[in-house]
């Protein structure tokens, strides 16, 4: 069975440097993994994805995530954090096909003016 | 339409009802699917539908939940005889089509059980 880890509940960092928002993955096969972002009030909204070829991804608003199947992480990255970014972030990872997604706890991030 | 669409948004039930949970996916997308998400945690999976077929009901937490999508579009969630712990955001998505792709989400029903 496919899981996922977001060991951090919560991450704060100032505006302007950069971020990360960790994630870890335990699937058989190959994965799918995912980030969403969920503002408040609001519904999740996609970022980015991994299904294969690069292990650099990008996705909306300058973020970006790693693959690196070694360590089964997939960790979520922007150069520097914009006040906005502030959210609830989700890591999530689906089997070979696709179909069932499984979602991590979610990250808190603050970013902080 | 512009998006996914739920309704109602807001639900408040007695212990002991049935409620019904409506989606309605963005148009043409072939797959959707149900997710439950307790206050402070992530999605978690229902359910899921291939046009109208249920592919998987693994994450139905017992039989007192069930899904329709009769005409590969709108969708139903039906939660019978609720009980205080059904309390929870229930969250619908879509996609264009199968397999790994981008899901489109909804903006939920939160359903209290009272």
């Amino acid at each position: 069975a496919q899981s996922v880890a977001q060991p951090e509940d919560q991450v704060n960092v100032a505006e302007g440097n950069p971020l990360t928002v960790k994630c870890t993955y335990s699937v058989s096969g190959n994965p799918y993994l995912f980030w969403y972002v969920q503002y408040p009030n609001r519904g999740l909204q996609f970022l980015l994805k991994y299904i294969t070829g690069d292990n650099l991804v990008k996705g909306s608003y300058g973020f970006e995530a790693e693959f690196n199947k070694s360590q089964t992480s997939f960790h979520l990255k922007k150069p520097s954090a914009l006040v906005s970014d502030s959210a609830l972030y989700f890591c999530a990872v689906s089997d070979t096909g696709g179909f069932k997604t499984i979602f991590g706890a979610g990250t808190r991030l603050f970013v902080k003016a | 339409g512009a998006g996914v669409s739920q309704s109602p948004r807001y639900k408040v039930t007695k212990r002991g009802q049935d409620v019904a949970l409506r989606c309605d996916p963005i148009s043409g997308h072939v797959s959707l699917y149900w997710y439950r998400q307790a206050l402070g945690q992530g999605p978690e999976f229902l359910t899921y539908f291939n046009y109208e077929a249920q592919q998987d009901k693994s994450g139905l937490p017992n039989d007192r939940f069930s899904a329709e999508r009769p005409e590969g579009s709108i969708s139903t969630l039906t939660i019978q005889r609720t009980e205080q712990r059904d309390s929870a955001m229930y969250r619908c998505a879509s996609s264009s089509y199968t397999g790994a792709v981008t899901q489109y989400f909804g903006p939920g029903t939160r359903l209290l059980v009272l």
